[in-house]
């Protein structure tokens, strides 16, 4: 059974920066391509980013493109976050998810990042 | 990118409703559509994949339709495990994926 477990999340001033981590078991995480994929209080998901079964390939949302990194270890079986110059409207609950053909078949619990002084 | 917008943003029913929800994309997106499903405090789950097929698991009273910029997903009779929020999601522009800003079911 696949299952994603992120951590790390937590309250962060503004400015700040904050790596979240995505334990993934039950699958073979170094074939899956994966995904961040963040909801706000109140809204509708967002994804954030991707990264490649490889990790040689990523993409990233506008909103987020040049403070935000994504990594990943295959001997570790974990997916990573680097968000840096966080702001307000970062605020969110962070998943980690798997695509499949593009939306989302399997997802974590979720880590809450709050932005704020 | 592509916005996708939902209507309504919320809805009041009961159970044995018939529920309608729709999604329309600002742009042309084939069948690349899905519906998610969303209680609090828990991760979206995928309902329907390509507008109209129902994940593993789903019951058949949830359908999914539509191509193009217009879908809908229909709740034949509403059971009380369903009040829920849905989220309609764009993949045609794949990794840029959006979603819909969700509907929300209430009971009444």
């Amino acid at each position: 059974e696949v299952h994603l477990l992120e951590s790390g999340g937590g309250l962060v001033q503004p400015g700040g920066s904050l790596r979240i981590s995505c334990a993934a078991s039950g699958f073979t995480f170094g074939n899956y391509a994966m995904n961040w994929v963040r909801q706000g209080p109140g809204k509708g998901p967002e994804w954030v980013s991707l990264i490649n079964s490889s990790g040689g390939r990523t993409n990233y949302a506008d909103s987020v493109k040049g403070r935000f990194t994504i990594s990943r270890d295959n001997s570790k079986n974990t997916l990573y976050l680097q968000m840096n110059d966080l702001r307000a409207e970062d605020t969110a609950v962070y998943y980690c998810a798997i695509p499949s053909s593009g939306y989302f078949d399997s997802w974590g619990q979720g880590t809450l990042v709050i932005v704020s002084s | 990118a592509i916005q996708l917008t939902q209507s309504p943003s919320s809805l009041s029913a009961s159970v044995g409703d018939r529920v309608t929800i729709t999604c329309r994309a600002s742009h042309g997106i084939s069948n690349a559509l899905a519906w998610y499903q969303q209680k609090p405090g828990k991760a979206p789950k995928v309902f329907i994949y390509d507008a109209s097929i129902l994940e593993h698991g789903v019951p058949s009273r949830f359908t999914g339709s539509g191509s193009g910029t217009d879908f809908t997903l229909t709740i034949s009779s509403l059971r009380p495990e369903d009040f829920a929020s849905y989220y309609c999601q764009q993949y045609n522009s794949y990794p840029s994926v959006t979603f819909g800003q969700g509907t929300r079911v209430e009971m009444k």
